[in-house]
Protein backbone atom coordinates (compact mmCIF):
# COMPACT_ATOMS: atom_id res chain seq x y z
CA UNK A 1 0.00 0.00 0.00
CA UNK A 2 0.85 3.73 -0.15
CA UNK A 3 2.23 5.37 2.36
CA UNK A 4 1.04 8.44 3.99
CA UNK A 5 3.04 10.74 6.78
CA UNK A 6 2.12 13.26 8.87
CA UNK A 7 4.19 15.90 11.39
CA UNK A 8 4.08 16.30 13.95
CA UNK A 9 2.96 13.21 15.99
CA UNK A 10 1.76 15.08 18.87
CA UNK A 11 1.89 18.57 19.65
CA UNK A 12 1.10 20.49 22.99
CA UNK A 13 0.18 23.94 22.73
CA UNK A 14 -0.81 26.98 24.54
CA UNK A 15 -4.43 28.27 24.18
CA UNK A 16 -5.18 31.08 21.26
CA UNK A 17 -1.28 29.85 19.70
CA UNK A 18 -1.91 28.31 15.87
CA UNK A 19 -0.61 24.70 15.36
CA UNK A 20 -0.01 23.47 11.50
CA UNK A 21 -0.07 20.02 10.72
CA UNK A 22 1.52 18.29 7.86
CA UNK A 23 0.73 15.55 5.46
CA UNK A 24 2.86 13.89 3.20
CA UNK A 25 2.17 11.09 0.26
CA UNK A 26 5.50 9.78 0.33
CA UNK A 27 5.19 7.58 -2.49
CA UNK A 28 2.28 8.62 -4.98
CA UNK A 29 0.74 11.94 -5.82
CA UNK A 30 -2.62 13.00 -4.62
CA UNK A 31 -4.49 14.97 -5.94
CA UNK A 32 -7.04 14.77 -3.15
CA UNK A 33 -6.81 14.93 0.78
CA UNK A 34 -9.20 14.30 3.38
CA UNK A 35 -8.88 15.67 6.87
CA UNK A 36 -10.46 14.02 9.39
CA UNK A 37 -11.02 14.14 13.47
CA UNK A 38 -11.75 12.18 16.06
CA UNK A 39 -12.51 12.19 19.41
CA UNK A 40 -11.86 9.77 21.83
CA UNK A 41 -14.05 6.66 21.48
CA UNK A 42 -15.60 8.26 18.64
CA UNK A 43 -15.40 7.65 15.12
CA UNK A 44 -13.53 9.32 12.34
CA UNK A 45 -15.39 12.61 11.54
CA UNK A 46 -14.81 14.45 7.96
CA UNK A 47 -13.61 17.88 8.41
CA UNK A 48 -12.63 19.10 4.63
CA UNK A 49 -11.48 17.60 1.46
CA UNK A 50 -8.58 19.34 0.04
CA UNK A 51 -8.12 19.17 -3.53
CA UNK A 52 -4.56 20.43 -5.10
CA UNK A 53 -4.75 23.76 -6.61
CA UNK A 54 -7.92 24.89 -5.37
CA UNK A 55 -9.69 26.03 -2.16
CA UNK A 56 -10.89 23.11 0.24
CA UNK A 57 -14.49 22.03 0.82
CA UNK A 58 -15.28 21.92 4.48
CA UNK A 59 -17.96 19.79 6.21
CA UNK A 60 -21.12 21.48 7.87
CA UNK A 61 -20.18 22.88 11.02
CA UNK A 62 -16.02 23.22 10.69
CA UNK A 63 -15.22 26.74 10.17
CA UNK A 64 -12.64 27.07 7.27
CA UNK A 65 -11.13 30.21 9.39
CA UNK A 66 -10.40 28.24 12.16
CA UNK A 67 -9.20 25.37 10.41
CA UNK A 68 -6.95 26.18 7.78
CA UNK A 69 -6.25 23.69 5.01
CA UNK A 70 -3.53 24.25 2.28
CA UNK A 71 -2.76 21.37 -0.74
CA UNK A 72 -0.48 23.37 -2.29
CA UNK A 73 1.39 20.22 -4.05
CA UNK A 74 0.35 16.70 -5.25
CA UNK A 75 2.22 15.24 -2.62
CA UNK A 76 1.62 17.84 0.67
CA UNK A 77 -1.22 19.24 2.39
CA UNK A 78 -1.49 21.27 5.79
CA UNK A 79 -4.25 21.95 8.52
CA UNK A 80 -3.62 24.80 10.55
CA UNK A 81 -5.43 25.22 13.33
CA UNK A 82 -5.71 29.27 14.09
CA UNK A 83 -6.30 30.89 17.92
CA UNK A 84 -6.15 26.77 19.16
CA UNK A 85 -8.66 26.29 22.04
CA UNK A 86 -8.78 23.74 24.77
CA UNK A 87 -11.52 22.69 22.56
CA UNK A 88 -9.75 22.06 19.61
CA UNK A 89 -7.89 19.03 21.69
CA UNK A 90 -8.15 16.28 19.74
CA UNK A 91 -6.66 13.13 17.01
CA UNK A 92 -6.33 14.86 13.42
CA UNK A 93 -5.41 12.25 10.84
CA UNK A 94 -5.23 12.77 7.24
CA UNK A 95 -5.75 10.59 3.85
CA UNK A 96 -5.19 10.69 0.24
CA UNK A 97 -6.14 9.45 -2.79
CA UNK A 98 -4.73 8.99 -5.95
CA UNK A 99 -6.26 10.87 -8.85
CA UNK A 100 -9.44 9.60 -10.00
CA UNK A 101 -11.21 9.20 -13.60
CA UNK A 102 -14.77 7.89 -14.34
CA UNK A 103 -14.07 4.87 -12.41
CA UNK A 104 -15.04 6.64 -9.41
CA UNK A 105 -18.55 5.77 -9.56
CA UNK A 106 -18.05 2.28 -10.15
CA UNK A 107 -14.93 1.59 -8.10
CA UNK A 108 -13.70 2.21 -4.45
CA UNK A 109 -10.64 3.87 -4.62
CA UNK A 110 -8.48 3.48 -1.64
CA UNK A 111 -7.71 6.69 0.70
CA UNK A 112 -4.23 6.12 2.62
CA UNK A 113 -4.30 7.11 6.47
CA UNK A 114 -1.55 8.75 7.86
CA UNK A 115 -0.94 7.57 11.68
CA UNK A 116 -2.31 11.15 12.83
CA UNK A 117 -1.81 13.79 15.08
CA UNK A 118 -2.58 13.97 18.59
CA UNK A 119 -3.48 17.55 19.54
CA UNK A 120 -3.42 18.83 22.73
CA UNK A 121 -4.25 22.60 23.98
CA UNK A 122 -3.44 23.55 27.23
CA UNK B 1 -26.55 11.34 14.17
CA UNK B 2 -24.35 8.47 13.34
CA UNK B 3 -25.36 7.14 10.28
CA UNK B 4 -22.72 4.34 10.43
CA UNK B 5 -22.60 1.88 13.70
CA UNK B 6 -20.47 -0.49 15.64
CA UNK B 7 -22.18 -1.37 18.37
CA UNK B 8 -19.93 -3.97 20.01
CA UNK B 9 -17.06 -1.63 21.67
CA UNK B 10 -15.02 -4.83 21.91
CA UNK B 11 -14.24 -8.19 21.30
CA UNK B 12 -12.87 -11.28 22.10
CA UNK B 13 -11.80 -14.25 20.03
CA UNK B 14 -10.00 -17.50 20.34
CA UNK B 15 -7.29 -18.12 18.17
CA UNK B 16 -8.31 -20.30 15.56
CA UNK B 17 -11.91 -19.48 15.85
CA UNK B 18 -13.99 -17.25 13.27
CA UNK B 19 -14.44 -13.47 14.35
CA UNK B 20 -17.22 -11.58 13.02
CA UNK B 21 -17.67 -7.97 13.52
CA UNK B 22 -20.97 -6.16 12.86
CA UNK B 23 -22.18 -2.54 11.30
CA UNK B 24 -25.19 -1.19 10.91
CA UNK B 25 -25.91 1.79 8.80
CA UNK B 26 -28.96 4.39 7.84
CA UNK B 27 -28.12 6.30 4.68
CA UNK B 28 -29.54 4.26 1.39
CA UNK B 29 -27.14 6.60 -0.62
CA UNK B 30 -24.10 4.81 0.40
CA UNK B 31 -22.78 3.10 -2.42
CA UNK B 32 -19.32 1.16 -1.30
CA UNK B 33 -19.37 0.35 2.47
CA UNK B 34 -15.32 -0.67 3.87
CA UNK B 35 -13.35 -2.03 6.43
CA UNK B 36 -10.02 -0.65 7.91
CA UNK B 37 -7.76 -1.77 10.62
CA UNK B 38 -5.96 0.30 12.69
CA UNK B 39 -2.95 -0.31 14.95
CA UNK B 40 -2.14 2.06 18.08
CA UNK B 41 0.08 5.13 16.48
CA UNK B 42 -0.40 4.21 13.28
CA UNK B 43 -3.34 5.72 10.43
CA UNK B 44 -6.10 3.27 9.51
CA UNK B 45 -5.28 0.71 6.58
CA UNK B 46 -7.88 -0.59 4.38
CA UNK B 47 -8.85 -4.28 4.68
CA UNK B 48 -11.86 -5.07 2.09
CA UNK B 49 -14.97 -3.17 0.37
CA UNK B 50 -18.29 -4.17 -0.47
CA UNK B 51 -20.62 -2.71 -3.27
CA UNK B 52 -23.52 -1.99 -2.30
CA UNK B 53 -25.13 -4.32 -5.41
CA UNK B 54 -23.09 -7.12 -3.81
CA UNK B 55 -24.32 -9.17 -1.07
CA UNK B 56 -20.52 -10.50 -0.29
CA UNK B 57 -17.03 -10.12 -1.25
CA UNK B 58 -13.98 -12.47 -0.03
CA UNK B 59 -10.70 -12.01 -0.04
CA UNK B 60 -8.50 -14.65 1.55
CA UNK B 61 -9.61 -14.83 5.58
CA UNK B 62 -11.71 -11.92 5.16
CA UNK B 63 -14.95 -12.01 4.10
CA UNK B 64 -17.41 -9.44 4.09
CA UNK B 65 -21.26 -9.85 4.11
CA UNK B 66 -23.96 -6.89 3.05
CA UNK B 67 -27.66 -7.29 3.80
CA UNK B 68 -29.00 -4.47 2.29
CA UNK B 69 -32.90 -4.86 3.52
CA UNK B 70 -31.68 -5.04 6.79
CA UNK B 71 -28.87 -2.10 6.44
CA UNK B 72 -26.58 -4.24 7.90
CA UNK B 73 -22.93 -5.81 7.27
CA UNK B 74 -20.44 -7.77 8.71
CA UNK B 75 -16.77 -8.92 8.45
CA UNK B 76 -15.87 -12.44 8.70
CA UNK B 77 -12.54 -13.49 9.75
CA UNK B 78 -11.48 -17.21 9.91
CA UNK B 79 -9.64 -18.18 11.09
CA UNK B 80 -8.83 -15.86 13.57
CA UNK B 81 -5.06 -15.18 14.40
CA UNK B 82 -2.61 -13.07 16.76
CA UNK B 83 -1.95 -10.13 14.55
CA UNK B 84 -5.63 -9.61 14.02
CA UNK B 85 -5.80 -7.92 17.30
CA UNK B 86 -6.45 -4.35 16.34
CA UNK B 87 -9.39 -1.61 16.32
CA UNK B 88 -11.63 -2.66 12.88
CA UNK B 89 -13.78 0.78 11.31
CA UNK B 90 -16.93 0.24 9.24
CA UNK B 91 -17.57 3.05 6.41
CA UNK B 92 -19.49 3.82 3.93
CA UNK B 93 -19.05 5.41 1.06
CA UNK B 94 -21.22 8.15 -0.54
CA UNK B 95 -20.81 10.39 -3.70
CA UNK B 96 -22.16 13.84 -3.57
CA UNK B 97 -22.67 16.09 -5.68
CA UNK B 98 -20.02 16.65 -8.55
CA UNK B 99 -18.44 13.96 -7.71
CA UNK B 100 -17.35 14.60 -4.25
CA UNK B 101 -16.45 11.44 -2.41
CA UNK B 102 -16.94 11.28 1.36
CA UNK B 103 -16.55 8.55 3.81
CA UNK B 104 -18.69 8.00 6.78
CA UNK B 105 -17.12 5.87 10.11
CA UNK B 106 -18.19 3.79 12.43
CA UNK B 107 -16.93 3.98 16.29
CA UNK B 108 -14.68 1.29 15.88
CA UNK B 109 -14.66 -2.33 17.11
CA UNK B 110 -11.13 -3.18 19.52
CA UNK B 111 -10.72 -6.93 18.01
CA UNK B 112 -8.90 -9.26 20.38
CA UNK B 113 -7.85 -12.66 19.50
CA UNK B 114 -6.76 -14.90 22.86
CA UNK B 115 -3.77 -17.15 21.62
Amino acid sequence: GAVVSQHPSRVICKSGTSVKIECRSLDFQATTMFWYRQFPKKSLMLMATSNEGSKATYEQGVEKDKFLINHASLTLSTLTVTSAHPEDSSFYICSARRPVNLKLFFSYNEQFFGPGTRLTVL
Amino acid sequence: DQQVKQNSPSLSVQEGRISILNCDYTNSMFDYFLWYKKYPAEGPTFLISISSIKDKNEDGRFTVFLNKSAKHLSLHIVPSQPGDSAVYFCAARWIENFGNEKLTFGTGTRLTIIP
